[in-house]
């Protein structure tokens, strides 16, 4: 069975400043795609990586793929308040929609 | 619509009855996914329809569930005899193909009274 462990499982931080989310497991995946959920939606896609050792920006976020494919970083310049929600990875071991997510990071940005 | 919508959004109901939950996709999305998500646990998955091809219901926890896709289109999932631990918000999600981008509804929130 495969897992993905994230952490920190919750975060506060101040409008401002810097943080790093981690998702790690023992297996590999053929690619793992990260989601911001918000409360009452569903998982709204931010990223999939592909490559081990890829990185993807998209604006104040920046993304990471170990180079093994077993691990994945996400990474958020001066967070703002709209950036509040829950982050969750997920990775693909191959099938392409059987899906290994994790418990997810619930983040709180303050003003 | 422009995106994934379920219904109903909330659903009570009580131990031992049938609940049906409904996911319309997006149109022209071929694949179609439930996943369920109970407190404090990772979205779990529970069936997945492409196209016309037999849907993989690996995921699904007990023979009390069941799902069809009619038309390529809506999904209907089925809980017969509902129990406590069946409590969970139960999420849709449609793409193009495996390799599109995956767009999930906002879900329905199933309580088991």
């Amino acid at each position: 069975t495969q897992l993905l462990e994230q952490s920190p499982q919750f975060l506060s931080i101040q409008e401002g400043e810097n943080l790093t989310v981690y998702c790690n497991s023992s297996s590999v995946f053929s690619s793992l795609q990260w989601y911001r959920q918000e409360p009452g939606e569903g998982p709204v896609l931010l990223v999939t990586v592909v490559t081990g050792g890829e990185v993807k920006k998209l604006k104040r976020l920046t993304f990471q793929f170990g180079d093994a494919r077993k691990d994945s970083s996400l990474h958020i310049t001066a967070a703002q308040p709209g950036d509040t929600g829950l982050y969750l990875c997920a990775g693909d071991g191959g099938s392409n929609y059987k899906l290994t997510f994790g418990k997810g990071t619930l983040l709180t940005v303050n003003p | 619509g422009a995106g994934v919508s379920q219904s109903p959004s909330n659903k009570v109901t009580e131990k031992g009855k049938d609940v049906e939950l409904r996911c319309d996709p997006i149109s022209g999305h071929t694949a179609l996914y439930w996943y369920r998500q109970s407190l404090g646990q990772g979205l779990e998955f529970l069936i997945y329809f492409q196209g016309n091809s037999a849907p993989d219901k690996s995921g699904l926890p007990s023979d009390r569930f069941s799902a069809e896709r009619t038309g390529g289109s809506v999904s209907t999932l089925t809980i017969q005899r509902t129990q406590q631990e069946d409590s969970a918000v139960y999420l849709c999600a449609s793409s193009f193909g495996t390799s599109g981008g995956w767009v999930f509804g906002p879900g329905t929130r199933l309580l088991v009274l």
